[in-house]
């Protein structure tokens, strides 16, 4: 079955600093989805890569697929306080059904002011 | 504006009880899926469903229940023999129509705690 591995597990970075989230699929990526969540609410779409090399950014945050569709990352530029929060992963299902997500473990985000 | 609603937001569970989380969502979506996360477990998938009256089960079906006669509604029942039900649950939804690559969109989630 497929698999998704978070690293690191958390993170705490000053104010201002850049910082790398990677998340790595034991298989082939079909789709890649990177989420947001503050604690004890729902996730947040971020962004959705589909392509081998594809690279998306919105505001401070760019992620990226690499070519062999098996890893992704997150980079946050001038990290603020408000990027706060757990960062997830989530993958089609390798065989699965349409639309199925498996999910990584999560990325625990903290900003020190 | 569209978006998907669970509610209630905090529930707790007594022992030998029934308890059902509600998930309406009005983003005219086909697919909808209902996750448990636990601390340091990500999310797990318990039941999804793509059609009206058609659901399947997922990875951690076992003490849960689904149905799923509306479009718009899916809900769970956490029944007496999930026997360790404390955790946060997520629901979602997503279109299918236009094939892979739609992202899901979560509700805010339901606390369930045992009393």
């Amino acid at each position: 079955s497929q698999e998704l591995e978070q690293s690191p597990q958390s993170l705490i970075v000053q104010e201002g600093k850049n910082l790398t989230i990677n998340c790595t699929s034991s298989k082939t990526l079909y789709g890649l989805y990177w989420y947001k969540q503050k604690y004890g609410e729902g996730l947040i779409f971020l962004m959705m890569l589909q392509k081998g090399g594809e690279e998306k950014s919105h505001e401070k945050i760019t992620a990226k697929l690499d070519e062999k569709k098996q890893q992704s990352s997150l980079h946050i530029t001038a990290s603020q306080p408000s990027h706060a929060g757990i960062y997830l992963c989530g993958a089609e299902n390798y065989g699965g059904s349409q639309g199925n997500l498996i999910f990584g473990k999560g990325t625990k985000l903290s900003v020190k002011p | 504006d569209g978006g998907i609603t669970q509610s209630p937001k905090y529930l707790f569970r007594k022992e030998g009880q029934n308890v059902t989380l509600s998930c309406e969502q009005n983003l005219n979506h086909d697919a909808m899926y209902w996750y448990r996360q636990d601390p340091g477990q990500g999310l797990r998938l318990i039941y999804y469903s793509q059609i009206v009256n058609d659901f399947q089960k997922g990875d951690i079906a076992e003490g849960y229940s689904v149905s799923r006669e509306k479009k718009e509604s899916f809900p769970l029942t956490v029944t007496s023999a999930q026997k360790n039900p404390t955790a946060f649950y997520l629901c979602a939804s997503s279109t299918l129509y236009r094939g892979r690559g739609q992202p899901q969109h979560f509700g805010d989630g339901t606390r369930l705690s045992i009393l």
